[in-house]
Parts: structure tokens; C-alpha cells; sequence
């Protein structure tokens, strides 16, 4: 069956480091790759979004790679701050239709 | 920007009693609306898929009776769970695609917490 794993639950590192999370899929051949934030009592914030024949995908202080031979997803987070602390939802689309399966999260704190 | 719109956030009524939640987007067309259901502390499970024009597509155990989903337009859906009982207490989100091309993200209201006392 089709299976999404994000590990480490939980996840905490010092302000200035940089968060790496983990996505790894099975039983898979996503289209493309998605990114979000999620903040306690609110609807996801979309982050970035990577197509399957992309590599790697930059937006300010975030990048995404994607290898799909591995079927792994890495999501960085350079210069961290408190402020980046949330969770963070990967999902997959094995369509261009938008349906997309959601992971279950990481947890970031980014301690000050 | 994307914005979607979810009304209301927070609801509190009695069992039996029917609650309809309204999403829209704002500014952007959305052939594809989804309804999610987020349990504490677990990720967000799709409900249906919902498409302007035609019936809601349901994932498998949710009961389409129960939650009736309505997409009259391009930027709005609605979902009436019917006949609310305590277990569908939960956090319901929706989030919509744009009417382009394909390979689009999804863009999410702000949810709303259903409490059914």
C-alpha cells in the first residue's frame, strides 16, 4: 500500500542552525511534491511545490530537494528562528488531478 | 495570492443539530475544492474531492449522506454534516486548487473546529 513517512516526529534545533526534514514515500510515483506549514488551530500554508523530473526548488530560506530513485523528499530551513517553529506536512500528488496524500508532520522548535 | 476563505471557524451546538461550513476562494477561480478532517495531532484526512458542476467524489468510509458536499461555483463549496453527532466533533479544513494548469498546490482555509455537544 501507498505509505508516506516523515520522520522524527519532533524535531528541535538552536536559532541559526539549519532544520532538515524527511520525507519518504513507498508504493509511489508522485507527479510532484508539496511542502506546507501548519500552525496550531490553523489550515496549512502552502511552502513549495517540486516537480518529479526537478531536483531541487529554492524560496528565500527554504529548499527542497526531491529524488525519486530514492523516493525522498528533504526540506531545509537555513538560518532558523523561533518564528519558523510549526509543523511541517509534506504531500504528494501521483496526478496532475491535485489529490494529494498528506504525511503526518514534523514538529519544529527552533529554540532561541 | 491564493486566499480561501472557511466559515464559520468555530461552531458549538447540540446533537442532532445540522452544520454547514462554507469555503471560498477569493481571488482565484477553483474548479477542485477538497475536504479534509484533522484529528489532535494527526495529519489531515481526506474526506472528498469536490467539483464545480458535478458530484463530490468521497473517499472510502465516508459516509456521503452524512457529509453532503455542494460546489455551485467556482469559488465556493459547501459541506453540511448532517445530523451531527459527539464523534464528528474534529477540525474541518478545506483547500482549493486554481482553475490553470496542471501540477497546481493547494491553497487552505483556516479550518473550522466543530464541537457537537
Amino acid at each position: 500500500s501507498q505509505k508516506i513517512e516523515q520522520n522524527s516526529e519532533a524535531l528541535n534545533i538552536q536559532e541559526g542552525k539549519t532544520a532538515t526534514l524527511t520525507c519518504n514515500y513507498t508504493n509511489y510515483s508522485p507527479a510532484y511534491l508539496q511542502w506546507y506549514r501548519q500552525d496550531p488551530g490553523r489550515g496549512p500554508v502552502f511552502l513549495l511545490l517540486i516537480r518529479e523530473n526537478e531536483k531541487e526548488k529554492r524560496k528565500e530560506r527554504l529548499k527542497v530537494t526531491f529524488d525519486t530513485t530514492l523516493k525522498q523528499s528533504l526540506f531545509h530551513i537555513t538560518a532558523s528562528q523561533p518564528a519558523d517553529s510549526a509543523t511541517y506536512l509534506c504531500a504528494l500528488a501521483n496526478t496532475n488531478a491535485g489529490k494529494s496524500t498528506f504525511g503526518d508532520g514534523t514538529t519544529l522548535t527552533v529554540k532561541p | 495570492g491564493a486566499v480561501v476563505s472557511q466559515h464559520p471557524s468555530w461552531v458549538i451546538c447540540k446533537s442532532g443539530t445540522s452544520v454547514k461550513i462554507e469555503c471560498r476562494s477569493l481571488d482565484f477561480q477553483a474548479t477542485t475544492m477538497f475536504w479534509y478532517r484533522q484529528f489532535p495531532k494527526q495529519s489531515l484526512m481526506l474526506m472528498a474531492t469536490s467539483n464545480e458542476g458535478s458530484k463530490a467524489t468521497y473517499e472510502q468510509g465516508v459516509e456521503k449522506d452524512k457529509f453532503l458536499i455542494n460546489h455551485a461555483s467556482l469559488t465556493l463549496s459547501t459541506l453540511t454534516v448532517t445530523s451531527a453527532h459527539p464523534e464528528d466533533s474534529s477540525f474541518y479544513i478545506c483547500s482549493a486548487s486554481r482553475k490553470q494548469t496542471n501540477n497546481q498546490p493547494q491553497h487552505f482555509g483556516d479550518g473550522t473546529r466543530l464541537s457537537i455537544l
